[in-house]
């Protein structure tokens, strides 16, 4: 199975911090990417979980839990110009398999 | 930085016509791709290349649809008689490997419309 479930929209304050859910069918995992996609661009790689647990980034940290089929994105210290699409992605077998997208909306 | 480029940025055709979309790899990746998006939809994956072989595609790619590595340096993507349907982003991507965490690097797209 291939589907990838996030939320499809949300909203948060600048300064903030926000978590960004994915769940995903387990069946032929190769390891989960989160990608950004400004409108009218191009993903662009965020992170990649391969095994259980957190990787920080920066502002940016992912957590995978395989056996659960979870995955969260975080993001700290929101700024303006993280307003974009957040695309849970697997890995499966060199080709990546991406969610609906979560559109971040970060106000004032 | 290298970078995945394509061209062109945008590209307007008449139903039935063939396009030819070009993308230019990271100059040691081994892998490529190509995605579409078509508008307010998710990115699909459409086939995958390696040593000047398909290593895998999607149910999108179908006979109207071909890829090629004519040189060392180019990757295009033809669609021989476009439909409506064919109109989205169309993405070439790139990567060393396919393990877990070889990440793919993505050109900034083609635009193509049907009219």
């Amino acid at each position: 199975g291939q589907n990838i479930d996030q939320p499809t929209e949300m909203t948060a304050t600048e300064g903030a911090i926000v978590q960004i859910n994915c769940t995903y069918q387990t069946s032929g995992f190769n390891g989960l990417f989160w990608y950004q996609q400004h409108a009218g661009e191009a993903p662009t790689f965020l992170s990649y979980n391969v095994l259980d647990g957190l990787e920080e980034k920066g502002r940016f940290s992912s957590f995978l839990s395989r056996s659960k089929g979870y995955s969260y994105l975080l993001l700290k210290e929101l700024q303006m110009k993280d307003s974009a699409s957040y695309l849970c992605v697997r890995n499966q077998g060199g080709k990546l398999i991406f969610g609906q997208g979560t559109e971040l909306s970060v106000k004032p | 930085e290298p970078e995945v480029t394509q061209t062109p940025s945008h590209q307007v055709t008449q139903m039935g016509q063939e396009v030819i979309l070009r993308c230019v790899p990271i100059s040691n990746h081994l892998y490529f791709y190509w995605y579409r998006q078509i508008l307010g939809q998710k990115v699909e994956f459409l086939v995958s290349f390696y040593n000047n072989e398909i290593s895998e595609k999607s149910e999108i790619f179908d006979d109207q649809f071909s890829v090629e590595r004519p040189d060392g340096s180019n990757f295009t993507l033809k669609i021989r008689s476009t439909k409506l349907e064919d109109s989205a982003m169309y993405f070439c991507a790139s990567s060393e490997g396919t393990l877990a965490g070889n990440e793919q690097f993505f050109g900034p797209g083609t635009r193509l419309t049907v009219l």
